[in-house]
């Protein structure tokens, strides 16, 4: 059964620091992993995807990595800012009966002062 | 539409009525997933479809909870009998075919019983 966690549950940092968001996965036979964020009482916002096949992705200030056979995955945010303060879920494409879906970790919660 | 829309955005409902939940894809994906993210449970896969094909129903949490797909478009989220127990956030997400596509969600919808 795949099982994602997430680490730390929740981090606090003044503004202009670089950060990292761990996430790990029980069963490498992974699709895809991607990254959202999702701010308080709103869906969620697709930061990064990387393919099963990749090793990293960027987009601006994120870049995400991806070890399948170690089971890990990091979220690096360079330079954080209040607007970073959200939720980070990590979430892994593993298939079901029928097909594919996402099994998401609890997420790690990010507070950035000002 | 330019995202996946859900309707509506919240529901209070009585313990023991019927609701149904609603989910607008994005034009062109053909595949269509439901989630729920309750307190203490994080993100968990509901159901899945693809296509015309029959449904992956593996996440369903009890036969209360059905849904179906019309036109390979729409699709409706019913929960019978509602229990306290089913209140939270139920987000609906969709995708080109495939597993390696990535998924966009919608607001989701607040559901509240009473």
């Amino acid at each position: 059964k795949q099982e994602v966690t997430q680490i730390p549950a929740a981090l606090s940092v003044p503004e202009g620091e670089n950060l990292v968001l761990n996430c790990s996965f029980t069963d490498s036979a992974i699709y895809n992993l991607q990254w959202f964020r999702q701010d308080p009482g709103k869906g969620l916002t697709s930061l990064l995807l990387i393919q099963s096949s990749q090793r990293e992705q960027t987009s601006g200030r994120l870049n995400a990595s991806l070890d399948k056979s170690s089971g890990r995955s990091t979220l690096y945010i360079a330079a954080s800012q209040p607007g970073d303060s959200a939720t980070y879920l990590c979430a892994v494409s593993y298939l079901f009966q029928a097909g594919t879906a996402l099994i998401f970790g609890k997420g790690t919660t990010l507070s950035v002062s000002s | 539409g330019a995202g996946v829309s859900q309707s509506p955005s919240n529901k209070v409902t009585e313990k023991g009525k019927d609701v149904e939940l609603r989910c607008d894809p994005i034009s062109g994906h053909t595949a269509l997933y439901w989630y729920r993210q309750s307190l203490g449970q994080g993100l968990e896969f509901l159901i899945y479809f693809q296509g015309n094909s029959a449904p992956d129903k593996s996440g369903l949490p009890s036969d209360r909870f059905s849904a179906e797909r019309t036109g390979g478009s729409v699709s409706t989220l019913t929960i019978q009998r509602t229990q306290q127990e089913d209140s939270a956030v139920y987000l609906c997400a969709s995708s080109f075919s495939g597993e390696y596509n990535e998924q966009f969600f919608g607001p989701g919808t607040r559901l509240t019983v009473l």
